[in-house]
């Protein structure tokens, strides 16, 4: 069975760092693309981030201007997501996710809020 | 970017009903179009891929159309699990862009 675990997500004040990590396995991860997609409180899906299966390419959505990392270390089965230079608007909920065809498989998301 | 629009924003429906939402691109993304469901406090559910392909296990009263700039998802007979916010999804050149979405809710 395919899973996708998130964890790292919590309470952080405006300016500060959050590492999410995506623990992956029932699937080989390492031939996979994947992806951080996020989700405001009462809001649509935005996507923020994509790495390809070897790392080779990573893509962001412009609205993040550089403060997001997207990692993975195919070793452990596991993605990352670091953070820094919270805003307030950064607060939701981050789901992790394979592509293929389309964003296949979901983790059950992880909650980030930014406020003071 | 590209953008996406999806109608309508709500959608009242009783069971058995035909439901059709719309989404339309900025500008083309060829077929490289997805269709998702997501229900409250859950992650959400790939429906539809490359504009018309049903996901493996996805009930086949759910379908997709379309091409270049406009694409549809119909559910042929509205089923009481079926009410959900659906989103629409585009891929091109390394970018992905979701709809807003359209709640579908019981009538």
């Amino acid at each position: 069975e395919v899973q996708l675990v998130e964890s790292g997500g919590g309470l952080v004040k405006p300016g500060g760092s959050l590492r999410l990590s995506c623990a992956a396995s029932g699937f080989t991860f390492s031939v996979y693309s994947m992806n951080w997609v996020r989700q405001a409180p009462g809001k649509g899906l935005e996507w923020v981030s994509s790495i390809s299966s070897r790392s080779t390419n990573i893509y962001y959505a412009d609205s993040l201007k550089g403060r997001f990392t997207i990692s993975r270390d195919n070793a452990k089965n596991s993605l990352y997501l670091q953070m820094n230079s919270l805003r307030a608007e950064d607060t939701g909920i981050y789901y992790c996710a394979t592509w293929s065809l389309g964003f296949d498989y979901w983790g059950q998301g992880i909650l980030v809020t930014v406020s003071s | 970017d590209i953008q996406m629009t999806q109608s309508p924003s709500t959608l009242s429906a009783s069971v058995g009903d035909r439901v059709t939402i719309t989404c339309r691109a900025s500008q083309s993304v060829t077929n490289w179009l997805a269709w998702y469901q997501q229900k409250p406090g859950k992650a959400p559910k790939l429906l539809i891929y490359k504009a018309s392909s049903l996901e493996s296990g996805v009930p086949s009263r759910f379908s997709g159309s379309g091409s270049g700039t406009e694409f549809t998802l119909t559910i042929s007979s509205l089923q009481p699990g079926d009410f959900a916010t659906y989103y629409c999804q585009q891929y091109n050149t390394y970018s992905w862009t979701f709809g807003q979405g359209t709640k579908v809710e019981i009538k």
